[in-house]
């Protein structure tokens, strides 16, 4: 069974500064979806970055971009101008789309501060 | 709606009740999840429909959850004789895409359950 592991359970950066959270993940699969979402007090999962494991460019979605790196089943998120609003529960997923599967496998989350 | 809603946002019941939580998915999306997310931890699948068809359950804990999406659209998921253990946040998701896409799937805010 697929396994996502985020090994830092809690991180914080100052304002406006850069902040990296890792995930690493195990599967056999070749083909695959990594995301890493962002939950708030409010409890809503929302998508922060998607990333297809067949495509080889790492995913940018204004202040946030991913490190993918297939051969070592790592795909970091980075924070580059570390906003107040950022601060909130970092989830790591892994979703296999093999023979339809859809479910999304998530890791035990990064609790990111940010200090003002 | 605009998004994924669910009722109700907050659930108390004591052990031994059934109680049933509700899930309104995106308007015209075909795929439904339940994920269950324990205290400090990241969430885990329960049980995903493609419209009306139950494609998969086999995250459910044990036969005293139930799920069902009579018309393809809303969905309920029933928990019978709670139990402490049952303490936790479903989030209900929904995703325009059918088996082997893309992802990505949008959250609900959950169901806070606190067994007493």
């Amino acid at each position: 069974a697929q396994t996502v592991t985020q090994s830092q359970p809690e991180m914080s950066v100052q304002e406006a500064e850069t902040v990296t959270l890792s995930c690493t993940y195990d599967t056999s699969e070749s083909d695959y979806y990594l995301f890493w979402y962002k939950q708030p007090p409010s409890r809503q999962m929302i998508l922060v970055i998607r990333q297809e494991a067949y495509k080889q460019q790492n995913a940018t979605e204004n202040r946030f971009s991913v490190n993918f790196q297939k051969a070592a089943k790592s795909f970091s998120l980075k924070i580059s101008d570390s906003q107040l609003g950022d601060a909130a529960m970092y989830f790591c997923a892994y979703l296999d789309i093999i023979q339809g599967a859809q479910k999304l496998v998530f890791g035990q989350g990064t609790r990111l501060t940010i200090n003002p | 709606g605009a998004g994924v809603s669910q009722s109700p946002r907050y659930k108390v019941a004591k052990r031994g009740q059934d109680v049933a939580l509700r899930c309104d998915p995106i308007s015209g999306h075909v795929s439904l999840f339940w994920y269950q997310q324990a205290l400090g931890q990241g969430p885990e699948f329960l049980t995903y429909f493609q419209n009306e068809a139950q494609l998969d359950k086999s995250g459910l804990p044990s036969d005293r959850f139930f799920a069902e999406r009579p018309e393809g659209s809303v969905s309920t998921l029933k928990i019978q004789r709670t139990q402490q253990e049952d303490s936790a946040v479903y989030l209900c998701a929904s995703s325009l895409y059918r088996g082997g896409g893309p992802g990505p799937q949008h959250f609900g805010d959950g169901t806070r359950l606190s067994i007493l």
